[in-house]
């Protein structure tokens, strides 16, 4: 089982519509968890980073945590054809969080996002 | 600033050879790191180093070599190039393994091919 979950999609939505990226995970140290952005043979940009649980808004993207369940997301609103790309969590550990995961992160799959006019 | 840069950014290498896919950043980061990408798996962190002289394994080292003798270079070796390895890399940066998290830079990647 891998450590991080994420549906590839392909998901494709019209413009103006409201967005929701998903991702499960397994590892109970990790604590930072971030959601990157990348476009065609580009590489990734980070977008959202989160430390631990709660919400965290900038502009149209709101970045979600939730611990006990072991899931965050990512919500896109208004969302427009300048969104269209692969969209990436990631997460890492604390350091000294008993393991050897902290200054590594682990991505998810990426989930590919179309916006149409 | 140029950022984290990558060189090539294409190359097609046959079963057994060996290459360098270089990376070099001038931002005077401490932290780099590379990942490969392939289709369904996500980025995978190959090797990551947090400052000149020190590195470490990431989760798919085998097959790969680095070494960090300057802060601004992290070369990365591929030993016996085998079709396995057909992926495309990301060198990424950050200031130090403190602030990986929220401030990490991607170079635009290699896209290798191994026949």
């Amino acid at each position: 089982q891998k450590e991080v979950e994420q549906d590839p999609g392909p998901l494709s939505v019209p413009e103006g519509a409201i967005v929701s990226l998903n991702c499960t995970y397994s590892n109970s140290a990790f604590q930072y968890f971030m959601w990157y952005r990348q476009y065609s043979r580009k590489g990734p940009e980070l977008l959202m980073y989160t430390y631990s649980s709660g919400n965290k808004e900038d502009g149209r993207f709101t970045a979600q945590v939730d611990k006990s369940s072991k899931y965050i997301s990512l919500f896109i609103r208004d969302s427009q054809p300048s969104d269209s790309a692969t969209y990436l969590c990631a997460m890492s550990s604390l350091p000294n969080a008993g393991g050897t995961s902290y200054g590594k992160l682990t991505f998810g799959q990426g989930t590919i996002l179309t916006v149409h006019p | 600033n140029a950022g984290v840069t990558q060189t090539p950014k294409f190359q097609v290498l046959k079963t057994g050879q060996s290459m360098t896919l270089q990376c070099a950043q001038d931002m005077n980061h401490e932290y780099m790191s590379w990942y490969r990408q392939d289709p369904g798996m996500g980025l995978r962190l190959i090797h990551y180093s947090v400052g000149a002289g020190i590195t470490d394994q990431g989760e798919v080292p085998n097959g790969y070599n680095v070494s960090r003798s300057t802060t601004e270079d992290f070369p990365l070796r591929l030993l016996s190039a085998a079709p396995s390895q057909t992926s495309v890399y990301f060198c990424a940066s950050s200031y130090s393994m403190y602030t990986f998290t929220y401030e990490q830079y991607f170079g635009p990647g290699t896209r290798l091919t191994v026949t």
